[in-house]
């Protein structure tokens, strides 16, 4: 079994939609947890960091349900610039295991 | 906030030829490297992880002997790609944790062609 397990999508909302996305991660000994975005062709850049109490950062919303060991990114009012791969990743110890990705495209 | 850097961003070479990507921690230590192949439209695959001063540990199905790696130092770990084949073209990524192991930060990625 894999350590996170991410759909791939490929998600394709229109402007101003709400879109959710979740992980599942297997190691309850699972520290922390990350959204990175990875633009094509580009390496992945930290999006936000998952805390259990949950946390919003204008338009993005990560939460954490250890209970049933996922993690959540919800991006409200989708932008065209909102386009791209979103991965989950988790740490355990000094392991990191990220998720396949999932695609976004935001069309207009 | 920490930087990881990673040369050269793209190289072409030729079938049959090695080719080296240096990783480098710039603001902190790293006892711990990651290298991640990426091929188009598909996710990052861990490939191997690269330990300071001793060997690197690899993930099932990666080739040791292909895929050399040297952690010489606490902050720069290399990847060398050795006898390249037009296969193992692809995008590679390394990260390193920093110090509190609790978050990994990336390489801008070396995008490696072989023809």
């Amino acid at each position: 079994r894999k350590e996170v397990e991410q759909d791939p999508g490929p998600f394709n909302v229109p402007e101003g939609a709400t879109v959710a996305f979740n992980c599942t991660y297997s190691n309850s000994a699972s520290q922390s947890f990350f959204w990175y975005r990875q633009d094509c062709r580009k390496e992945p850049k930290l999006l936000m960091s998952v805390y259990s109490s949950g946390n919003e950062d204008g338009r993005f919303t990560a939460q954490l349900n250890r209970a049933s060991q996922y993690i959540s990114l919800l991006i409200r009012d989708s932008k065209l610039s909102d386009s791209a791969t979103y991965l989950c990743m988790t740490n355990t110890g000094n392991q990191f295991y990220f998720g396949t990705g999932t695609s976004l495209t935001v069309i207009p | 906030g920490a930087v990881v850097s990673q040369h050269p961003s793209w190289v072409i070479c030729k079938s049959g030829t090695s080719v080296k990507i240096e990783c480098r921690s710039l603001d902190f230590q790293a006892t711990t490297m990651f290298w991640y192949r990426q091929f188009p439209k598909q996710s990052l695959m861990l490939m191997a992880t690269s330990n300071e001063g001793s060997k690197a540990t690899y993930e099932q199905g990666v080739e040791k002997d292909k895929f050399l790696i040297n952690h010489a130092s606490l902050t720069l770990s290399t990847l060398t790609v050795t006898s390249a084949h037009p296969e193992d073209s692809s995008f590679y990524i390394c990260s390193a944790p920093n110090r509190g192991d609790i978050e990994a930060f990336f390489g801008q990625g070396t995008r490696l062609t072989v023809v």
